[in-house]
């Protein structure tokens, strides 16, 4: 099956600072989402980006489907930015969370 | 408009013991899936619903189940809980297939005693 990969697995930073996340799949997907879990576990939905570039607010995203990776991009970051960072992709059968990328942002 | 509900969202319950959550998707959307949140295994696909017909099933023993009603709220079931079933479980709905965006209600917390 599909493997998605993310990197850093960890990443501490000072607020304000900007961040990139990379989220690396072995095949070609049907759709790719970013989420924001939050400290109570909720799964919030960020970018629903297949392919392209979106933008919303400091977030923005981009696919990049014919080399098989997204990027995701922090700027400004602040605390409430913290929590674990998902990307999951949809190959026409399963859709596949990566690992994560935990994000901890410091005041 | 109201987002995915489950409940409830927090649940105790001991070994060999049945469990049931529900899951009541957004206006509209016709599918629902269930995924299971452990820190060991991450998140995994349990089963998705579309139309009251099972559509996909992960890789998970026969003890857990689950349905689908005529209005998209589903249940899933399991049962002869073991410690190891102790997790979050957290169930998305779409539009369509998993190809729309899926969109993920808050979870249920189930710890197994």
């Amino acid at each position: 099956g599909i493997q998605v990969e993310q990197s850093p697995p960890d990443l501490i930073l000072q607020e304000g600072a900007n961040s990139t996340l990379r989220c690396n799949f072995s095949d070609s997907v049907n759709n790719l989402q970013w989420f924001h879990q939050n400290p109570w576990g909720q799964l919030i939905n960020l970018f629903y980006i297949p392919s392209g570039t979106k933008q919303n607010g400091r977030l923005s995203a981009t696919t990049v489907a014919t080399e098989r990776y997204s990027l995701l991009y922090i700027s400004s970051s602040q605390t409430t930015d913290s929590g674990v960072y998902f990307c999951a992709v949809y190959d026409g059968q399963n859709f596949v969370f990566g690992p994560g990328t935990r994000l901890s942002v410091l005041p | 408009k109201a987002g995915v509900t489950q409940t409830p969202r927090y649940l105790i319950k001991t070994r060999g013991q049945q469990v049931t959550l529900s899951c009541s998707p957004i206006s509209g959307h016709r599918s629902v899936s269930w995924y299971q949140q452990t820190p060991g295994q991450g998140l995994q696909f349990l089963f998705e619903y579309f139309s009251e017909t099972q559509r996909n099933k992960g890789n998970f023993p026969g003890r857990f189940s689950g349905r689908q009603f005529s209005n998209s709220r589903s249940e899933m079931n399991v049962s002869t809980l073991e410690l190891g079933d102790s997790a979050l479980y957290l169930c998305a709905s779409s539009f369509g297939d998993r190809a729309y965006e899926q969109y993920f209600g808050p979870g249920t917390r189930l710890t197994v005693t």
